[in-house]
């Protein structure tokens, strides 16, 4: 099975500080979603990257996928509690047959306090 | 919008029952997908199905079993409920061919099992 390691597990920060999330494989993926969870619903799609080195930005939020399309990252400028939640990266494999299926990052549990 | 509606929040069953999750999806996807969820380990796939009583194994079926006789219905089957398949359950869905296709996921069914 493919692996995709997120870092940090965990972060507790203030509001206004930056942080950065990293998304690391040694597969390479088609393409890349993130997603956010909130406690008690499913994960929300943030964004999709599909070709190395995309960098999109979605308001104070920074998507990049890697030259090489095996590792992905998310910056957030000036955090908000709003932001607080468990944020997921998710490669698309290829040749997957029929229907393609996501790989899940191991998840980055994010917690912005006043 | 997309509307995943999982039919239990919450269910505690006993080692050794037969366990029924079931779930909708209102938008006539294609996809139907079964995910569990636990800390530190991310989503991890059981299966999926891209169409009517069609289904394919994901990355941990042992244990599992799913049923697809409608489109909008997936079903996910625990023949005998064990201890260590207590977790968080999430279905999702997504329209035919995934690397712009997103997906909706339901807000999922926490099961224990005693």
């Amino acid at each position: 099975t493919q692996l995709l390691e997120q870092s940090p597990q965990f972060l507790s920060i203030q509001e206004g500080e930056n942080l950065t999330v990293y998304c690391n494989s040694s597969s390479v993926f088609s393409s890349l979603q993130w997603y956010r969870q909130e406690p008690g619903e499913g994960p929300v799609l943030l964004v999709t990257v599909v070709t190395g080195g995309e960098v999109k930005k979605l308001k104070r939020l920074t998507f990049q996928f890697g030259d090489a399309r095996k590792d992905s990252s998310l910056h957030i400028t000036a955090a908000q509690p709003g932001d607080t939640g468990l944020y997921l990266c998710a490669g698309a494999r290829i040749n997957t047959g029929t229907a393609s299926k996501l790989t899940f990052g191991t998840g980055t549990r994010l917690q912005v306090t006043l | 919008d997309v509307k995943v509606t999982q039919s239990s929040r919450y269910l505690v069953k006993r080692t050794g029952e037969k366990v029924f999750l079931e779930c909708v999806q209102d938008m006539d996807h294609e996809n139907m997908f079964w995910y569990r969820q636990d800390p530190g380990l991310g989503l991890r796939l059981i299966y999926f199905s891209y169409d009517v009583k069609m289904k394919e194994k994901g990355d941990i079926p042992e244990g599992y079993s799913v049923s697809r006789e409608k489109k909008e219905r997936f079903s996910l089957i625990l023949e005998s409920a064990s201890t260590n398949q207590t977790s968080m359950y999430l279905c999702a869905s997504s329209l035919l061919g995934l690397r712009d296709s997103p997906l909706h996921f339901g807000n999922g069914t926490r099961l224990t099992v005693t």
